[in-house]
């Protein structure tokens, strides 16, 4: 497809359980990022990967989530025993390479997410 | 730490009207700024991208403006239309990371 693909589009697991979720960005774009969005906010950054390597992590809650992309396409951000506020929907997005630590000019595109719900 | 505002939080207009959402940011430092639209169960669809050296960009009903010194940033609708509704989001680049704003959720009533 065109597009950055996400799955599953929905998942629901029960509190303590490690859930893992994946992402498909452009075909061509190098720099895949992760976000994180409660309802009614705008996306938080997580984290961000260029080729193979993460770049910038600093913005992981905590050592429960953990995000690879071992061969520089397919992503999957792992959350090892999910609490009930870890619910929210995440966000993929790829873009054209972006330098880390320089500004980007590269604009971000981003899938449908995965709402992801912790009974 | 910045912080990203947008006003109003939501806004109901009828067909037709033109409309402003704004977008005010704290760090005049910033240097690249996207606006994106939100359709309910589905992405974000990037809308426009002002690079720090310009100051505005258009895309048909579209134009968005960056002033850095006052810290703002504002999104024109024209002649807006029952498709327009959405919430629309406003984001700066901190390094590579995009920081957004709350949204603005636009209601046209047809």
């Amino acid at each position: 497809g065109a597009g950055v693909s996400q799955s599953p589009r929905y998942k629901v697991t029960k509190r303590g359980q490690d859930v893992a979720l994946r992402c498909d960005p452009i075909s061509g774009h190098v720099s895949l990022y992760w976000y994180r969005q409660a309802l009614g906010q705008g996306p938080e950054f997580l984290t961000y990967f260029n080729y193979e390597a993460q770049q910038d992590k600093s913005g992981l809650p905590n050592d429960r989530f953990s995000a690879e992309r071992p061969e520089g396409s397919i992503s999957t951000l792992t959350i090892q025993r999910t609490e009930q506020r870890d619910s929210a929907m995440y966000r993929c997005a790829s873009s054209l390479y972006s330098a880390s630590g320089l500004y980007s000019n590269q604009p971000q595109h981003f899938g449908d997410g995965t709402r992801l719900s912790i009974l | 730490k910045q912080e990203v505002t947008q006003i109003p939080a939501a806004l109901s207009v009828p067909e037709g009207e033109n409309l402003v959402l704004n977008c005010s940011f704290t760090d005049s430092a910033i240097y690249n700024l996207q606006w994106f639209r939100q359709d309910p169960g589905k992405g974000l669809t990037s809308l426009l991208l002002i690079q720090s050296s310009q100051r505005e960009q258009t895309s048909g009903r579209l134009n968005a403006s960056l002033d850095k010194s006052s810290g703002r940033s504002t999104l024109y609708i024209a002649a807006s239309q029952p498709g327009d509704s959405a919430t629309y989001l406003c984001a700066f680049y901190s390094g590579s990371r995009l920081t957004f704003g709350e949204g603005t959720q636009l209601t046209v009533n047809p």
